[in-house]
Parts: structure tokens; C-alpha cells; sequence
């Protein structure tokens, strides 16, 4: 277990609804970096957070949002959800920003969204 | 544009026999590479990484090996286990958050 906890573990959605997924980093990391896995894919960069500010984005439409606590716990928001967005959401936690050297992201088990 | 891929999406192994799975990169100027497995229901989990500076690392029945030259990057496990069997993804890095690969399955056969 990497101590990087996520909820819901399921959930599903209809098209046009919203959704927020949640996400704990480990103790002592202060960045959280979000992914959206398809299906038979590798994991693709969504935005991350260091210290409550976005600090980098991946190729997504600006419907996909994100929030940092002070407690350095993370939201990621999905608007007007499309069935495209079906995927497991993976959050990362690292101790700074960036994954290089030896700031290991450590990842979450996930969180499956189905939109239907 | 810049993109991380496998050779192959499958690789069925003997139980004991060695493994190799392999990714071609075409960022070269990416300087840090790490080794991901995923297992069914989990989040990916860190294996082994490499800095563009070196050619090879082990770790626990566990090396990489790095070819700048040709770009490639490949995962040696030694004497595979049935608890090898999961989804191994390379990603590299430059500055930027992981890029990763498609993935390979490893199954191990006992």
C-alpha cells in the first residue's frame, strides 16, 4: 500500500452530469498529480498541484478541474461528463513537484468512472 | 510529436525463465526513465528507474537497461514468478510530468 487513498472506488454517471473524484495524498507529500487511464492504455497526464496551485496540465479541455487542500488532499472535477470520459482516474502524490530524482510518485488504487 | 511505446502488448512466460520487456522512446532529450507495474484493480507501482547518464541499474531480480543511441529501454526480470504477472509500463521524463507507454501484459505461465 502506498498510503495515496482515493474515493469513490466506483461510480458511475450519465452524460451532461458532473462528478467529483477525491483524493489523499501520502503523509508528508505535498504534490498530487492526476491521470486518466483508458482502457488498455497507459496512464495520461491530467494537471498537477504543488502546494494548493495548478502547476502544469496535460491535453484536456478546461472541464476538467482540480483543487488542493491545505492538508495537500486533491479534487479533480469533470464537467458535462462525455462517454469518452470513462476511465480509471489515478491520483499521485509526491513529496515536490515533479517526479524527477528522487520525488517517487506514489499512486493511488484508483477511482473506475463509468459514464453512460 | 514525442511519445513512449512498447514493442509488444503481450508476453506469455515459462514460471522461472527470465523476462524482457521493451519500450522505444523518441524524446531524446528526456533524462530519467522509470518502470511501472500495474496489477489488476491497482494504481501503478514503481519498479526501477534509470538516469539518462547510465546504462544499467539493478535492483531485485529486477535491471534496466538503457540505449540512447537507439532509444530503447528495456525491463530484464529474472526467474518470473506468477506474482509478475501484471501490466508493465515504461515512462520517461523531461521536465514534465510521466509520459507513459501503452503497456505490456506479462503473463506468467506455471
Amino acid at each position: 500500500e502506498t498510503g495515496v487513498t482515493q474515493s469513490p472506488t466506483h461510480l458511475i454517471k450519465t452524460r451532461g452530469q458532473q462528478v467529483t473524484l477525491r483524493c489523499s495524498s501520502q503523509s508528508g507529500h505535498n504534490t498530487v498529480s492526476w491521470y486518466q487511464q483508458a482502457l488498455g492504455q497507459g496512464p495520461q497526464f491530467i494537471f498537477q498541484y504543488y502546494r494548493e496551485e495548478e502547476n502544469g496540465r496535460g491535453n484536456f479541455p478546461p472541464r476538467f478541474s482540480g483543487l488542493q487542500f491545505p492538508n495537500y488532499s486533491s479534487e479533480l472535477n469533470v464537467n458535462a461528463l462525455e462517454l469518452d470520459d470513462s476511465a480509471l482516474y489515478l491520483c499521485a502524490s509526491s513529496s515536490e513537484r515533479g517526479p524527477g530524482g528522487d520525488n517517487e510518485q506514489f499512486f493511488g488504487p484508483g477511482t473506475r468512472l463509468t459514464v453512460l | 510529436g514525442e511519445s513512449v511505446g512498447l514493442h509488444l502488448p503481450t508476453l506469455s512466460v515459462q514460471e522461472g525463465d527470465n523476462s524482457i520487456i521493451n519500450c522505444a522512446y523518441s524524446n531524446s532529450a528526456s533524462d530519467y526513465f522509470i518502470w511501472y507495474k500495474q496489477e489488476s484493480g491497482k494504481g501503478p507501482q514503481f519498479i526501477i528507474d534509470i538516469r539518462s547518464n547510465m546504462d544499467k541499474r539493478q535492483g531485485q531480480r529486477v535491471t534496466v537497461l538503457l540505449n540512447k543511441t537507439v532509444k530503447h529501454l528495456s525491463l530484464q526480470i529474472a526467474a518470473t514468478q506468477p506474482g509478475d504477472s501484471a501490466v508493465y509500463f515504461c515512462a520517461e521524463i523531461n521536465n514534465t510530468p510521466l509520459v507513459f507507454g501503452k503497456g505490456t501484459r506479462l503473463s506468467v505461465i506455471a
